[in-house]
């Protein structure tokens, strides 16, 4: 089911190869970070976060990274498989109040 | 823990009718979200409570849209009269404190 945009920035890689995925966020008074996923005709799911007093955050198999001097997030993914293909979704969480703003989402394809 | 629980998963009405959203929030949690997701507008925050009591309804489009949290385990996002441009998936997520928001797999609302 179509739940994104249809104009979503793309990144296609080959399965077993890393993916990164780039996210400018707006605030610089945001503290908090999260990564969703999104599946077709499903919810986001969160897969990661990170808060503003950290650079690196690891998962299993996903690093966050955030630089804070240029507002950037970054979603890495280890050895990409056909399961990672979805929408993924940084969002940002203004301090002091708890509430996400979500960037637009890249879509993740994984070629064979 | 069934996670989020949104339901009806899919309605169809005719512009006019009143159109009522149910969702059930992870038990314990004591914030509730819901969101707004379209093709031309992403994913919005449209309002959320803490412990039941609406915080934040800035998100809200307009007059005809109102939500209550009646209880810890129940909210209602109601559209009255809808319109075909209130077509969307509508999504509820609960989080503890300020950490992730868990999302429910959304109501695909379609107004003709």
């Amino acid at each position: 089911g179509e739940s994104v945009g249809l104009h979503l920035p793309t990144l296609s890689v080959q399965e077993g190869d890393n993916s990164i995925i780039n996210c400018a966020y707006s605030n610089s008074a945001s503290d908090y970070f999260i990564w969703y996923k999104q599946e077709s005709g499903k919810g986001p799911q969160f897969i990661i976060d990170i808060r503003s007093n950290m650079d690196k955050r690891q998962g299993q198999r996903v690093t966050v990274l955030l630089n804070k001097t240029v507002k950037h997030l970054s979603l890495q993914i280890a050895a990409t498989q056909p399961g990672d293909s979805a929408v993924y979704f940084c969002a940002e969480n203004l301090q002091g109040a708890q509430k996400l703003v979500f960037g637009q989402g890249t879509r993740l394809t994984i070629n064979p | 823990d069934a996670g989020v629980i949104q339901s009806p998963r899919h309605e169809v009405t005719e512009m006019g009718q009143e159109v009522t959203l149910r969702c059930k929030p992870i038990s314990g949690h004591d914030y509730l979200f819901w969101y707004r997701q379209t093709m031309m507008r992403g994913l919005e925050l449209l309002i959320y409570f803490n412990n039941n009591v609406p915080i934040d309804d800035s998100g809200m489009p307009e007059d005809r849209f109102s939500a209550k949290m009646p209880n810890a385990s129940f909210s209602t996002l109601k559209i009255q009269p809808s319109e075909p441009r209130d077509s969307a998936v509508y999504f509820c997520a609960s989080s503890l404190y300020n950490n992730e928001q868990f999302f429910g797999p959304g109501t695909r609302l379609t107004v003709l």
